[in-house]
């Protein structure tokens, strides 16, 4: 099992460029997120979904967007780069029901020129 | 508000000595804390939940409702101790995950 996966580990980009971050999981877990890690503020949730086919945001969503097309994959989206979203990102996972524990992938490094 | 608060960013300590990670929380019902540890370029991965009050690694963290706290403790720290910790809040209601901001952890031979 592999657990939770990200690709890619590493992307540079130029402001404006876009591009799409992937998560997959076979843990058969329902609940995926997306979190951004930045030096003295922790890991911020940027969206969620509880289930296939839907989406919540969380607490620093602007400038994403995130598409669940199925149950093991959970996309994240950046239209337009900024430097602002210099960071780096975690998916995770979570089963439905029982305790809140989540599962991390290994995290992709952006880098906004 | 739901608020998870760790105030020190950075704590070193020498090998062999005690360690306590300081852990205060804000949170109206019944929380559910968490620590999750993170060693250098890698991955988060639970260390311990407050509902298991286990052991792991030598550390124990006891949750105080009284002082809203879930300080994480190791009586001898270890150089492979050293890491980024995080300390986490959900509840009952809620599958979201509420992080503090971190506190990094040294530890000198």
């Amino acid at each position: 099992n592999a657990g939770v996966t990200q690709t890619p580990k590493f992307q540079v980009l130029k402001t404006g460029q876009s591009m799409t971050l992937q998560c997959a999981q076979d843990m058969n877990h329902n609940s995926m997120y997306w979190y951004r890690q930045d030096p003295g503020m922790g890991l911020r949730l940027i969206y969620y979904s509880a289930s296939e086919g839907t989406t919540d945001k969380g607490e620093v969503p602007n400038g994403y967007n995130v598409s669940r097309l199925n149950k093991r994959e959970f996309s994240l989206r950046l239209e337009s780069a900024a430097p602002s979203q210099t960071s780096v990102y975690f998916c995770a996972t979570r089963r439905a029901g029982g305790r809140n524990e989540q599962f991390f992938g290994p995290g992709t490094r952006l880098t906004v020129l | 508000a739901q608020r998870v608060t760790q105030p020190e960013k950075l704590l070193s300590v020498f090998k062999g000595a005690p360690v306590e990670l300081k852990c205060n929380y804000s949170y109206s019902g019944s929380p559910e804390l968490f620590w999750y540890v993170q060693y250098s370029r890698q991955r988060l991965q639970l260390l311990l939940r407050h509902i298991s009050r286990e052991s792991i690694k030598g550390f124990t963290a006891d949750l105080n409702k009284g002082e809203t706290s879930f300080h994480l403790k190791k009586p001898f720290a270890q150089e492979e101790d050293s890491a980024m910790y995080y300390c986490a809040l959900s509840g009952l209601d809620t599958d979201k995950l509420i992080f503090g901001t971190g506190t990094r952890l040294q530890v000198f031979p």
